[in-house]
Parts: C-alpha cells; structure tokens; sequence
C-alpha cells in the first residue's frame, strides 16, 4: 500500500461548481498536512497548511483532515477557470525536515 | 521580491555529460531541498540541506551531487551515472527551525531536464 494515496483525475467541473480533492495515508504519524497548487510546468505553491485534525477555510478554500480515517479533503467553493491546475497533497510527521511525503496530484479542469 | 530563482528553465544533456542546476533563494531560509518530479509520479526527494556545508541524501540520491557552500545557494550536478535523468527539477526552501516551518515549502519555477 502506497503511503499517500490520491487520484490523478482528470477532474472536470464546470464553473462555479464545488471541487472535492482527496487524500488517503496509511502512516497514522503523520500530522501536518499541506496542500500545494501546481500550474502546469510551475513550482508547486503551498495553498492551504493544517496542524492535526480538523477544518481550515481561507477564502473558498476549504481543507479537513480526519485523522481517525486518515483521509484530507480540499474543498473549493465557486471554482473558477483560473483554479485549473494540479493540486498535490503532502504530509509529515514533523520529526525532521523535510519529512514531506507528496501524492501524486490531482488534476482539476474548470470550464468556463 | 523574495523568493527562489532557478536556471536554466530548459536544459540539454548529451550522453556522459555532467550538468549543474542552480538555485539561488532570498528569503533568508536556512534549508533548502531538491526534488525531481515525473509524470504521474509525484514530487520525489533528491537531496536536502539543513545549514551551510550540511547536506543529506534524499530517497533518490544515486546519480546527483549537491553542494551548499552559502546560505543562498545549493546547486545541483546531475551527473553520468544518473541514466535516466529526464524529469522536471524542483528546488525549494523552508524557514527550519522547528516542525511547524520546517514543512513549508517554497518552491522554484523548475527547470526542464532532457537527454539529447
């Protein structure tokens, strides 16, 4: 079992439309989470950071983590065009630098 | 502005050759980081610098040299013995100094790496 699940999509929405991207993990010590948006031949750009379990919103971006079932979501709220891009999740169990374990993207295409 | 410069964007190598990838970083950062990134492969570590002539092997070490001679800079050789080094090369910094900072990355514009 890979140790940072996530589904390489293409996911397709139109504008407007509420974007769920997901994670799984299987290492229960992890607990920093991150998101980071990736346009296309671009560095990746942190979006969203959370410590632990919980929900974290800036904007129309929304980021739960569930530890329990080891499982984040990223949710984004009236997608727009301009949200086209990979998003990547990465986690760490903080015990170190960089300890980061990244999935593998997901990639998002909003229409206008 | 601060932030993290990479060079070249695009870079060529013939066989047997070895290339170097530069990156240089204002923001004061103590530690700084490569990875390469594959298609469909996510972003995979090469080498990791916590402080100034102090680096560690990442999960991919084998076939890459680096070097942190200043603060603003870790260069990156790419050399012979690495056979498939066609990827998008990633540098990137963090503030260190504890967990909460250590993990947040910011990252370069990439450079393009392709065998001739």
């Amino acid at each position: 079992q890979k140790e940072v699940e996530q589904d390489p999509g293409p996911l397709s929405v139109p504008e407007g439309a509420i974007v769920s991207l997901n994670c799984t993990y299987s290492n229960s010590a992890f607990q920093y989470f991150m998101w980071y948006r990736q346009y296309s031949r671009k560095g990746p750009e942190l979006l969203m950071y959370t410590y632990s379990s919980g929900n974290k919103e800036d904007g129309r971006f929304t980021a739960q983590v569930d530890k329990s079932s080891k499982y984040i979501s990223l949710f984004i709220r009236d997608s727009q065009p301009s949200d086209s891009a990979t998003y990547l999740c990465a986690m760490s169990a903080g015990s170190g630098y960089s300890t980061l374990t990244f999935g593998k993207g997901t990639m998002l295409l909003v229409s206008p | 502005d601060g932030g993290i410069t990479q060079s070249p964007k695009y870079l060529f190598r013939k066989e047997g050759q070895n290339v170097t990838l530069s990156c240089e970083q204002n923001l004061n950062h103590d530690a700084m980081y490569w990875y390469r990134q594959d298609p469909g492969q996510g972003l995979r570590l090469i080498y990791y610098s916590q402080i100034v002539n102090d680096f560690q092997k990442g999960d991919i070490a084998e076939g890459y040299s680096v070097s942190r001679e200043k603060k603003e800079s870790f260069p990156l050789t790419v050399t012979s013995a690495q056979k498939n080094p066609t990827a998008f090369y990633l540098c990137a910094s963090s503030l260190g100094h504890n967990p909460a900072t250590n993990e947040k990355l910011f990252f370069g514009s990439g450079t393009q790496l392709s065998v001739l």
